[in-house]
């Protein structure tokens, strides 16, 4: 059974803050990495998909860095703000098709 | 580009009732995918479907729960006999391709399912 992992399960930071959280998977038959950023009531917004080894993407102020021989991501944030607030998700396929396995999720709260 | 659009965003069923959930892909994607949100816990992947073809089913309970994408139209979920164990978010999501060659999977907002 596949299990994806992400830690911590929850985090309060202030604006301005940075942060980052961790998202753990089988390091065996790697197909791609989804990082989802998801606010209540409403759609998961796609962040990015991650294939290589060593990749690194960005969007904004929010970055993420993939590495698959220890199986782990890391998602970072720069200067939160309280719109960053949400659930931010990881997802890895199962299989070669587009079955994701979700990990729990890392709750933030940024306060202002 | 809408995004992927699911109807309607709110049910109520009486208990034996059946429930129909419908979800629009993207335009152009060909790829859907339906997961589910039970109280407390996290997205549950059940089932990937190409145009008329279920690919994977593997997440879909035995009983009561079909899935379809017909040629024209939209991808259907359709719950028989409902109980109030089924009172759950069901997320529908699309992708051009395939979600492990590192297509992005793109979701909608959810159809809230309640039984009574």
């Amino acid at each position: 059974i596949l299990n994806v992992e992400q830690s911590p399960q929850s985090l309060h930071v202030q604006e301005g803050d940075s942060t980052n959280f961790t998202c753990s998977f089988p390091s065996s038959n790697f197909y791609a990495l989804h990082w989802y950023r998801w606010e209540t009531a409403k759609s998961p917004e796609a962040l990015f998909v991650m294939t290589l080894n060593g990749d690194e993407k960005k969007k904004g102020q929010i970055s993420a860095t993939l590495n698959t021989k220890e199986g782990y991501s890391y998602l970072y944030i720069k200067g939160s703000q309280p719109e960053d607030s949400a659930t931010y998700l990881c997802a890895f396929p199962s299989g070669n098709t587009g079955k994701l396995i979700f990990g729990q999720g890392t709750t933030l709260q940024v306060k202002p | 580009n809408a995004g992927v659009m699911q109807n309607p965003r709110h049910l109520v069923r009486r208990r034996g009732q059946e429930a129909r959930l419908r979800c629009s892909p993207m335009k152009g994607h060909s790829h859907v995918y339906w997961y589910r949100q039970l109280p407390e816990e996290g997205l549950k992947f059940m089932v990937y479907l190409q145009k008329e073809n279920i690919i994977d089913e593997s997440g879909m309970p035995k009983e009561r729960f079909s899935a379809e994408f017909p040629k024209e139209g939209p991808s259907i979920l359709r719950i028989q006999q409902v109980v109030r164990g089924d009172s759950a978010a069901y997320f529908c999501a699309s992708s051009p391709g395939q979600g492990a060659t590192g297509n992005t999977i793109y979701f909608g907002e959810g159809s809230w399912l309640t039984v009574v």
